[in-house]
């Protein structure tokens, strides 16, 4: 059962670029998370997303960054016009579709470390 | 504001000796969890403690939770060399209503051959 698969691991971009990050969550999950981690920091959460539908976008920046999770294929985590305070690693996750506080082991990709140039 | 924060921030010991790291947080929770990284690498989930929970044990891995304190604890018994790491908790405040985490800042933890 492969796990929450991420790419690319690392992206280098230049400023004013966009940046698209990829998320395929693990089998039969349908719920999926991205945080942020800047260097030497914990993770901050950006958004939570089920198929289709996003549930809480509170952590994302109000510009250029949106996020999606389409009935078919991974979530994407876009970043347009990119500048070097973007620079992080971007870490999705995934849990079973079973929330309300229910207490859902989340499991973590590899995470996507952007640079940006 | 963060919801946790680790203490401490680094820790440096020798293979065989016992690790402990807190985590304080803020508001109630339904569960607390605690998550490895090593260096340029995911997460990995360690152990999950539910707020009616006082102790789990899992492995050589030891957490405590204090609702009271809003505080848990993790001790790593009998450390060894691969155990060097940052150490992570997470909670999931109560007023969420979903799984979303909040992560606290991180032990880093170094173990010494």
């Amino acid at each position: 059962n492969a796990g929450v698969m991420q790419n690319p691991r690392h992206l280098v971009r230049r400023r004013g670029q966009e940046a698209r990050l990829r998320c395929s969550p693990m089998k039969g999950h349908s719920h999926v998370y991205w945080y942020r981690q800047l260097p030497e920091e914990g993770l901050k959460f950006m958004v939570y997303l089920q198929k289709e539908n996003i549930i809480d976008e509170s952590g994302m920046p109000k510009e250029r960054f949106s996020a999606e999770f389409p009935k078919e294929g991974p979530s994407i985590l876009r970043i347009q016009q990119v500048v070097r305070g973007d620079s992080a690693a971007y870490f999705c996750a995934s849990s079973r579709p079973l929330g309300q506080g229910s207490g859902n082991t989340i499991y973590f990709g590899e995470g996507s470390w952007l640079t940006v140039v | 504001s963060q919801q946790g924060e680790e203490d401490p921030q680094a820790l440096s010991i020798q293979e065989g000796e016992n690790a402990t790291m807190n985590c304080s947080y803020k508001t109630s929770i339904n569960n607390l969890q605690w998550y490895r990284q090593n260096s340029g690498r995911g997460l990995v989930h360690l152990i999950l403690i539910r707020s009616n929970e006082r102790e789990k044990h899992s492995g050589r891995l030891r957490v405590t939770l204090d609702t009271s304190k809003k505080s848990s604890s993790l001790l790593i018994t009998a450390s060894r060399a691969a155990d060097t790491a940052s150490y992570f908790c997470a909670t999931d405040p109560t007023f969420y209503n979903t799984d979303k985490l909040i992560f606290g800042t991180g032990t880093r933890l170094q173990v010494f051959p």
